[in-house]
């Protein structure tokens, strides 16, 4: 079965970097992209971007363009989420998808079961 | 960007009753495509629409989506228990936007 297994929680302080890495098993990784998405305490979902499992290449919402980097590693089926700069309006669920596409960001079909990530001095 | 914007924001049903919300876009979604997700505390968000009217793998059929252009709903025929939870819109027309989301509490 399709299966997206996240890393753990995460704590950093304000500055730092953050990298979360989201396994898939159970289906062809590269014939679907990952998206990302994430939710900060009593707010909704916001999407940070996708990445491409079969050329590397990624699409990032504006608002995270230069902070966030997705990396894919199709040898272990793994793709990496890494944020910079981090500020406490980065505390939040980080959550990773199959993606049905792998030319642009499309849904989400299947997801993995979140990292909290809590900035923090 | 284009904005998505849900009403009501909240919503409170019985079980058995017919639950109706809106998404508007603040411009026309290319392709209609819209998807909606149902999210509950502590669980990822889960597919059930995708391209405004197609229910996901194993979606029951009392969901429904319809609309097109900038308007869309999500319909749930009669409501479970199970469905109390939090509904979000998503257009993947022009990049990637999520509506505000709207509560559905008991």
């Amino acid at each position: 079965q399709v299966l997206l297994v996240q890393s753990g929680t995460e704590v950093r302080r304000p500055g730092a970097s953050v990298m979360v890495s989201c396994k898939a098993s159970g289906y062809t990784f590269t014939k679907f992209g990952i998206t990302w998405v994430r939710q900060a305490p009593g707010q909704g979902l916001e999407w940070l971007g996708w990445i491409n499992n079969n050329n590397g290449n990624a699409d990032y919402a504006q608002k995270f363009q230069g902070r966030v980097t997705l990396t894919t590693d199709t040898s272990t089926t793994t793709v990496y989420m890494e944020m910079t700069g981090l500020t406490f309006d980065d505390t939040a669920v980080y959550y990773c998808g199959r993606d049905l596409d792998t030319i642009v960001p499309t849904v989400g079909d299947y997801w993995g079961q979140g990292t909290l990530v809590t900035v923090s001095s | 960007e284009i904005v998505l914007t849900q009403s009501p924001a909240s919503l409170s049903l019985t079980p058995g009753e017919r639950a109706t919300f809106s998404c508007r876009a603040s411009q026309r979604v290319s392709g209609d495509f819209v998807a909606w997700y149902q999210k509950k505390p502590g669980q990822p968000p889960r597919l059930l629409i995708y391209g405004a009217s197609t229910r996901a793998t194993g979606i029951p059929d009392r969901f429904r989506g319809s609309g097109s252009r900038t308007d869309f709903t999500l319909t749930i025929g009669r409501l479970e228990p199970e469905d109390f939870a939090v509904y979000y819109c998503q257009q993947y027309g022009s990049w990637l936007t999520f509506g505000g989301g709207t509560k559905v509490e008991i």
